[in-house]
């Protein structure tokens, strides 16, 4: 109940498309959704979150949308650049369970983003 | 703002030996967390610090273990290394207040276990 699956594992995107990242998860105490950005010999770093009052949150090209009841969330970046190739992680956490610093994380995407 | 800093940031080890891990954590923050990456498992939770208690431990062995010091400063250390635990290695710091889960990563730190 623990898990977090995330889909595709890999996605190559043209320059200028729209990249799609989906995640699901089971567990329903879970309340804060995070979207984290790694970059080869480096650690991940937070791109955008989401907890599950809104639907949709989105910062400049990015875009989370929440789906509460189907336990499903995605990040969509408009307009990719090949500077988005990464590697993108969904995670999730739980304030009620003590774990608010305990993400679980999906098995993550590798973004190629082809000029 | 200084970032999280990991040290050492490569280390080759053999089998049966043991390491420790140092993290300095973003100044201000009060909690580290510690995650374990391989190509197979992806991201796992190894163990949360704060106030030098630890609040929270993923499903690792007795193997793994950690600790803070009164400056917020982390380490954690593997004892009888394993074929397995080469790994990437990271530190994450966060405040601690109701809401902020933002957590802030370090580059980690590479272990090779021959």
């Amino acid at each position: 109940q623990q898990q977090v699956k995330q889909s595709p594992q890999s996605l190559i995107v043209q320059k200028g498309g729209i990249s799609i990242i989906n995640c699901a998860y089971e567990n329903t105490a879970f309340d804060y959704f995070p979207w984290y950005q790694q970059f080869p010999g480096k650690g991940p770093a937070l791109l955008i979150a989401i907890r599950p009052d809104v639907s949709e949150k989105k910062e400049g090209r990015f875009t989370i949308s929440f789906n509460k009841s189907a336990k499903q969330f995605s990040l969509h970046i408009m307009d990719s650049q090949p500077g988005d190739s990464a590697t993108y992680f969904c995670a999730a956490s739980s304030s009620v369970e003590r774990g608010a610093q305990k993400l679980v994380f999906g098995q993550g995407t590798r973004l190629t983003i082809n000029p | 703002k200084a970032g999280v800093t990991q040290t050492p940031r490569y280390l080759i080890k053999t089998r049966g030996q043991q390491v420790t891990l140092s993290c300095s954590p973003i100044s201000g923050h009060r909690s580290v967390s510690w995650y374990q990456q391989t190509p197979g498992q992806g991201l796992q939770f190894l163990f949360e610090y704060f106030s030098e208690t630890q609040r929270n431990k993923g499903n690792f062995p007795g193997r793994f273990s950690g600790r803070q010091f009164s400056n917020s400063r982390s380490e954690m250390n593997v004892s009888t290394l394993e074929l397995g635990d080469s790994a990437l290695y990271l530190c994450a710091s966060s405040l601690f207040r109701p809401g902020a889960n933002v957590l802030t990563f370090g580059a980690g730190s590479r272990l090779t276990v021959l």
